[in-house]
């Protein structure tokens, strides 16, 4: 059965603190892996990962993917109040349906 | 470019009752999924259309759920009759053809009493 896992669940940070989520997957046919922020309802799009050993890196958000160990890194500098949220990570399954397997997310909160 | 449409954000029912979802997905966007997002839980595919067609529908409880697209663009999800467990966020979400990134809208918030 397909599954993606998510650590910690959650997590305390004051302003400034360099966080690591973690995520492991396993899916079928697994194609990529991508990594949602997810305020308050709708979940946007951080990063889309395919390739092992290759960073993906936006402003302070950076992430990588391990395709030989089946996990994936989300890493945030520096962190903020504004980057409290819960963060989803998703196994793109391969195939026609190209369905997305989520994890139950890291909940994340920055304290000034 | 104006981002997937949803509505109602919020929606309150009793039991039994039934209640209907509408979604507009980006233009262009040949795929649109609905999710079910339960509280603390990731989002679950309940359905996925490749223009008005259906390419998985396997985690639709088909007894008191179902959904169209009738024209290729927008989609209605229903719920009929409602229970309490179906308490979540209704997420809709759109792709274009060939690419991974799903793009979601507001989702709407339903409560069943």
């Amino acid at each position: 059965e397909d599954k993606v896992v998510q650590s910690p669940l959650s997590l305390v940070v004051h302003e400034g603190d360099t966080v690591t989520l973690n995520c492991s997957y396993e899916v079928t046919n697994f194609r990529s892996l991508l990594w949602y922020k997810q305020e308050k309802k709708a979940p946007t799009f951080l990063f889309m990962l395919t390739s092992s050993g290759i960073e993906k890196k936006s402003g302070r958000l950076s992430s990588i993917l391990d395709k030989k160990e089946l996990f994936s890194i989300l890493n945030i500098t520096a962190t903020q109040t504004g980057d409290s949220a819960i963060y989803l990570c998703a196994g793109r399954h391969g195939g026609a349906t190209n369905k997305l397997i989520f994890g139950t997310g890291t909940l994340l909160a920055v304290q000034p | 470019e104006a981002g997937v449409a949803q509505s109602p954000r919020y929606k309150i029912i009793e039991k039994r009752q039934s209640v209907a979802f509408w979604c507009n997905p980006i233009s262009g966007h040949a795929t649109l999924y609905w999710y079910q997002q339960i509280l603390g839980q990731g989002p679950k595919l309940l359905i996925q259309f490749q223009n008005n067609g259906v390419v998985d529908d396997s985690q639709l409880p088909k007894d008191r759920f179902s959904a169209e697209r009738l024209k290729g663009v927008d989609s209605t999800l229903k719920i009929q009759p409602a229970k309490l467990e179906d308490s979540a966020v209704y997420l809709c979400a759109s792709s274009r053809p060939g690419r991974d990134e799903q793009y979601f809208g507001p989702g709407t918030r339903l409560t069943v009493t």
